[in-house]
């Protein structure tokens, strides 16, 4: 079946802009995760949602970044009033369930000029 | 706190050589263990992952991993490396604290190359 997809691949943005993210997880997955991967690191985690609710959201570096997953499917990670230390890879993985496998996607590579 | 290390940041090897790459973890409990890899421009694959049971994982594309408790590690190997191995490889760990969510703590990575 088709693995987690996310869009844009690819985004340009001039610092102040504020963008949005999509990740459409594997169908039937519960658990909906977001990631950032800043050049040269590891990714670290952001925010997590069980169905349409967001569970845990520490890793949010700050309160320009908003996530959303209101039908407990698509998740959009917003952020707003961009800054070039946002700029980075934004990944979005899903689980069939908690404390199982997290399949990731190709993830968005965000650019603040 | 939880973290994964991995000690090496680039390591370079030739090809049909042997592999290993290192990972340390500090964890209170026992871990739930991963190993992913992510080629350019791609996501992260899930090479093997370890949860319980026969501490010598063995994954895709003929890696295998060995989880030793006594020393906090859980290193990867592959006996012969292909060209195509070359990509940047993640350890990580879930944060099994958190009851309702299975946050992974990643490692920062190690690149690999092959030499032809």
């Amino acid at each position: 079946g088709a693995g987690v997809s996310q869009s844009p691949r690819y985004k340009v943005a001039k610092r102040g802009q504020d963008v949005a993210l999509r990740c459409d997880p594997i169908s039937g997955h519960v658990s909906l995760f977001w990631y950032q991967q800043a050049l040269g690191q590891g990714p670290e985690f952001l925010t997590y949602f069980q169905n349409e609710a967001q569970l845990d959201k520490s890793g949010l570096p700050s309160d320009r970044f908003f996530a959303e997953r209101p039908e407990g499917s698509v998740s959009t990670l917003k952020i707003q009033r961009t800054q070039q230390e946002d700029s980075a890879v934004y990944l979005c993985a899903s689980s069939l369930r908690t404390a199982e496998t997290q399949y990731f996607g190709p993830g968005t590579r965000l650019l603040v000029l | 706190a939880q973290s994964v290390t991995q000690p090496d940041i680039h390591i370079t090897v030739s090809e049909g050589a042997s592999l290993e790459l290192r990972c340390n973890y500090s964890y209170g409990a026992t871990p739930y263990l991963f190993w992913y890899v992510q080629s350019p421009g791609q996501g992260l694959q899930l090479l093997l992952k370890y949860f319980s049971g026969d501490t010598l994982v063995q994954g895709i594309k003929g890696f295998e991993a060995e989880f030793k408790r006594s020393q906090s590690s859980f290193n990867l190997r592959k006996p012969s490396v292909h060209w195509s191995d070359a990509a940047e490889y993640f350890c990580a760990v879930v944060d099994l604290r958190y009851s309702s969510a299975s946050k992974i703590i990643f490692g920062s990575g190690t690149r690999l190359s092959i030499r032809p």
